[in-house]
């Protein structure tokens, strides 16, 4: 049973350019959790989706981020013209839905704007 | 105040030393907590669960005190390999499963 993947593991993004990063959960678990860690800084929560629909997105920033959690396939964390400032380390987790536990990370993509 | 705080160190202590770190947290009607460990570039892992009666998983011991809103992590007979980053993780009450992260404490242990 595969663990959270995630991928790229590092993604180089010109500022003004589209960031596409992808997360696919442990098998059966049908809900996603988004977190950026910034450098030298702790985890923040960004958005929690199960399949087709958003459930928080109230850590998500208000302009050039969105996400989604498609019927089929992984879930996507898209950032749209990228800054310096975006560049980060994005972890997504999953879980099963109805459960609170301290859940396992996918290793996570390290983004970098230049 | 941030909603979970702890002190960012690094602490450099001896192998075989025993360590303690502690962390605050704001919101009294919080539900769950954890100790993450978080090596240099890598994913955060679960360490340990916290309970009230605090519990033991062989060298660590974690404790929480809902009234003074205070969790701790002890680390009896330290390893060269537990040099890392401790993260204290709150889930607030109502909040789903969404995890509330520290700052992070830093240790390095030292031969």
């Amino acid at each position: 049973n595969a663990g959270v993947m995630q991928n790229p593991r590092h993604l180089v993004r010109r500022r003004g350019q589209e960031a596409r990063l992808r997360c696919s959960p442990m098998k059966g678990h049908s809900h996603v959790y988004w977190y950026r860690q910034l450098p030298e800084e702790g985890l923040k929560f960004m958005v929690y989706l199960q399949k087709e629909n958003i459930i928080d997105e109230s850590g998500m920033p208000k302009e050039r981020f969105s996400a989604e959690f498609p019927k089929e396939g992984p879930s996507i964390l898209r950032i749209q013209q990228v800054v310096r400032g975006d560049s980060a380390a994005y972890f997504c987790a999953s879980s099963e839905p109805g459960r609170i536990y301290g859940y396992t990370f996918g290793s996570g993509t390290r983004l970098t704007v230049v | 105040r941030k909603e979970v705080e702890q002190d960012p160190g690094p602490f450099n202590v001896p192998e075989g030393a025993t360590v303690a770190f502690n962390c605050t947290y704001s919101n009294s009607a919080s539900q769950s907590f954890f100790w993450y460990r978080q090596d240099c570039r890598k994913e955060p892992k679960l360490l340990m669960s916290v309970y009230s009666s605090g519990n033991e998983d062989g060298r660590f011991t974690a404790q929480l005190n809902r009234a003074s809103q205070y969790i701790s992590l002890l680390i009896r007979d330290s390893k060269l390999s537990d040099s890392a980053t401790y993260l204290c993780v709150v889930i607030p009450n109502n909040a789903g499963n969404m995890l509330t992260f520290g700052g992070g404490t830093r240790l390095m242990v030292k031969p």
